[in-house]
């Protein structure tokens, strides 16, 4: 079955800095996975996608995300942050007709 | 173009009683996917439509039902509410199903049973 961690429940970063937030997924055959971001009281946004291609996947908002598929992980960049990146952040991996979706990690930009 | 829409925004039950969510997909998009967000936890996957059938179904209850329209609109049904239904309930489209697509969610409805 697919099934997708992260590992994190919060990542706290200082405005400016980069910020990476890890996702790893365990599939069989080739992963579809995905980056979706929830503001308090609104649904999921689109944020990025890796169906096949170059390991590195822009994105909405300045992100990126990096698949590796030695460490089957899908890390979620951005190279400076911003207060309003404050957020809660989904990885997800498609399983057919569905997404299977990871906990979530909260991310807080701090002025 | 509006996105995908829900109604209502909000909704208080109490316990037994029946309740029906609805969902407008993007214009154009022939797949509806419906979601249970329970608070602190990613979201569940119910039901996905496509062209008014039933393409997938994850593990709930037979209490959980949903059908989709001519116009691709979709409503969740759920029978006989239990505390446990109280969660955020979020409708996805997307232009068909399939790997390549994704998903774009709506703002979603807040169920409380008390």
């Amino acid at each position: 079955a697919q099934s997708v961690a992260q590992p994190e429940d919060q990542v706290n970063v200082a405005e400016g800095n980069p910020l990476t937030v890890k996702c790893t997924y365990s599939v069989s055959g080739n992963p579809y996975l995905f980056w979706y971001v929830q503001y308090p009281n609104r649904g999921l946004q689109f944020l990025l996608k890796y169906i096949t291609g170059d390991n590195l996947v822009k994105g909405s908002y300045g992100f990126e995300a990096e698949f590796n598929k030695s460490q089957t992980s899908f890390h979620l960049k951005k190279p400076s942050a911003l207060v309003s990146d404050s957020a809660l952040y989904f990885c997800a991996v498609r399983d057919s007709y569905q997404l299977i979706w990871g906990a979530g990690t909260k991310l807080i930009i701090k002025p | 173009d509006a996105g995908v829409t829900q109604s209502p925004t909000h909704l208080i039950k109490t316990r037994g009683q029946h309740v029906t969510l609805r969902c407008s997909p993007i214009s154009g998009h022939k797949s509806v996917s419906w979601y249970q967000q329970v608070l602190g936890q990613g979201p569940q996957f119910i039901f996905q439509y496509y062209e008014k059938e039933e393409r997938g179904r994850g593990n709930f209850p037979d209490r959980f039902s949903a059908r989709q329209f001519p116009n691709y609109s979709s409503e969740l049904n759920v029978n006989a509410l239990l505390l446990g239904d109280s969660a955020l309930y979020l409708c996805a489209s997307s232009f068909r199903p399939g790997e390549n697509n994704e998903q774009f969610f709506g703002p979603g409805t807040r169920l409380t049973v008390l």
